[in-house]
């Protein structure tokens, strides 16, 4: 069965620190590993990662791929209450099948 | 255009009740999602449609009916639902598998069962 773990599922930190939120997946024809942020209402887009060790980065936001273990972290540096959200990750299969892990809620406290 | 649109934002309806979720996009992707999301718990998959055609349905109880009829609408009919049903529902659209693209996700419709 296809599935997508995210840890921690809680992290309160304080606003300037770095935070790294880890997924591990185990996905059959996997294609791809997609970031999202949610807030209120839809997720929204953060990163598609589809190659090994390749980081991809937006601002204070950087994610990196990990084929060999199935696994994939996104990193946020210099933390904003503004960060605060839930981060959810993704496997996406080659039937366009996307599976989302549990989140993990990031607070970010001044 | 790199929006899906969905209708209505929010929708409280009857156990008795039939109504409709409706979900557009003009991105030109062949494949569209519905998603149910409970409070504090990830978007969990219920259909997938590939080329307007049915791909995938997790389980999804017969009260749950999807529709696609063109490329760009996919349509979601409720009836006799549970209040248990109570959720947002997601729309999603991306590129099909072909071209590795992200899903792209409505703002939601919140459904109230009662």
């Amino acid at each position: 069965e296809d599935k997508v773990v995210q840890s921690p599922l809680s992290l309160v930190v304080h606003e300037g620190d770095t935070v790294t939120l880890n997924c591990s997946y185990e996905v059959t024809n996997f294609r791809s590993l997609l970031w999202y942020k949610q807030e209120k209402k839809a997720p929204t887009f953060l990163f598609m990662l589809t190659s090994s060790g390749i980081e991809k980065k937006s601002g204070r936001l950087s994610s990196i791929l990990d084929k060999k273990e199935l696994f994939s972290i996104l990193n946020i540096t210099a933390t904003q209450t503004g960060d605060s959200a839930v981060y959810l990750c993704a496997g996406k299969t080659s039937y366009d099948k996307v599976i989302f892990g549990p989140g993990t809620s990031l607070s970010v406290i001044p | 255009d790199t929006e899906v649109t969905q209708t209505p934002k929010h929708l409280v309806m009857g156990m008795t009740n039939k109504k409709s979720l409706k979900c557009e996009q003009h991105m030109g992707h062949r494949a569209m999602y519905w998603y149910k999301q409970k409070a504090k718990k990830p978007p969990e998959l219920m259909f997938v449609y590939s080329y307007e055609k049915l791909s995938i349905n997790e389980s999804v109880p017969s009260r749950f009916s999807p529709e696609c009829p063109n490329s760009s609408l996919l349509n979601l009919h409720l009836h006799a639902l549970q209040p248990e049903d109570s959720a947002l529902y997601l729309c999603a659209s991306s590129q099909i598998d072909r071209v590795v693209t992200e899903a792209f996700f409505g703002q939601g419709t919140r459904l109230t069962v009662v």
